[in-house]
């Protein structure tokens, strides 16, 4: 079945630096869609991305959709302590209603 | 807040026993959605509503059932519970099936002890 991988796990980040974190999927997705988690929280949706390529931006983030559109990736410039928590991608396959999220990535933001 | 509220917010069973969770979409929202996330995980698909009807199921094994109401709200029941179905529950309800943005209940905490 499809697997979402995300790595890494964990990102330790000083404030004020940049970081990415990658998602991938073992089969071609029809979207992907990036949650955050805040700890003891549920996951708040951030963006979906449709197209092969698309790139979207809001204010400090910038999320990739890959052109084969097996993988994303999400950037984050200028981290600040706001941007604790968890990062979950999650994908569609084509004609699948299940949507498949990766294990995530923890961010920490060091003052 | 994303207007997908879930009750009980906590609860504890005992190996063997079977609970029921509820989750009250989001207005206007006709497909739910139920989610297992253990500690560190993403969360894990189990099935979809549409309609009252099943929508689609991931692996889970057939103790894990649900229904959805004519008011789109859905309960998840689990039967001969296991210390591995300790784990966050949640419900997410979206507007449409497929891709669409899902939104999140705050989840229902299970502990099977």
């Amino acid at each position: 079945g499809q697997q979402v991988m995300q790595i890494p796990q964990y990102q330790h980040v000083q404030e004020g630096e940049d970081f990415t974190t990658y998602c991938n999927s073992s089969t071609t997705l029809s979207n992907i869609q990036w949650y955050k988690q805040r700890p003891g929280g549920h996951p708040v949706f951030l963006i979906q991305l449709v197209k092969s390529g698309e790139v979207k931006k809001q204010k400090r983030l910038t999320f990739q959709f890959g052109e084969a559109k097996k993988n994303s990736s999400l950037h984050i410039t200028a981290t600040q302590t706001t941007d604790v928590g968890t990062y979950f991608c999650a994908g569609h396959s084509s004609n699948d209603y299940k949507l498949s999220f990766g294990a995530g990535t923890t961010v920490t933001v060091r003052a | 807040e994303t207007g997908v509220t879930q009750s009980p917010t906590h609860l504890i069973k005992t190996r063997g026993q079977q609970v029921t969770l509820r989750c009250s979409s989001q207005s206007g929202h006709n497909t739910v959605s139920w989610y297992q996330q253990a500690l560190g995980q993403g969360p894990q698909f189990i099935f979809q509503y549409y309609r009252e009807e099943e929508n689609g199921r991931g692996n889970f094994p057939p103790r894990f059932s649900g229904l959805q109401f004519p008011n789109y709200s859905s309960e998840l029941n689990v039967n001969a519970l296991l210390l591995g179905d300790s784990a966050l529950y949640l419900c997410a309800s979206s507007l449409l099936t497929g891709a669409t943005e899902a939104f999140f209940g705050q989840g229902t905490r299970l502990t099977v002890v």
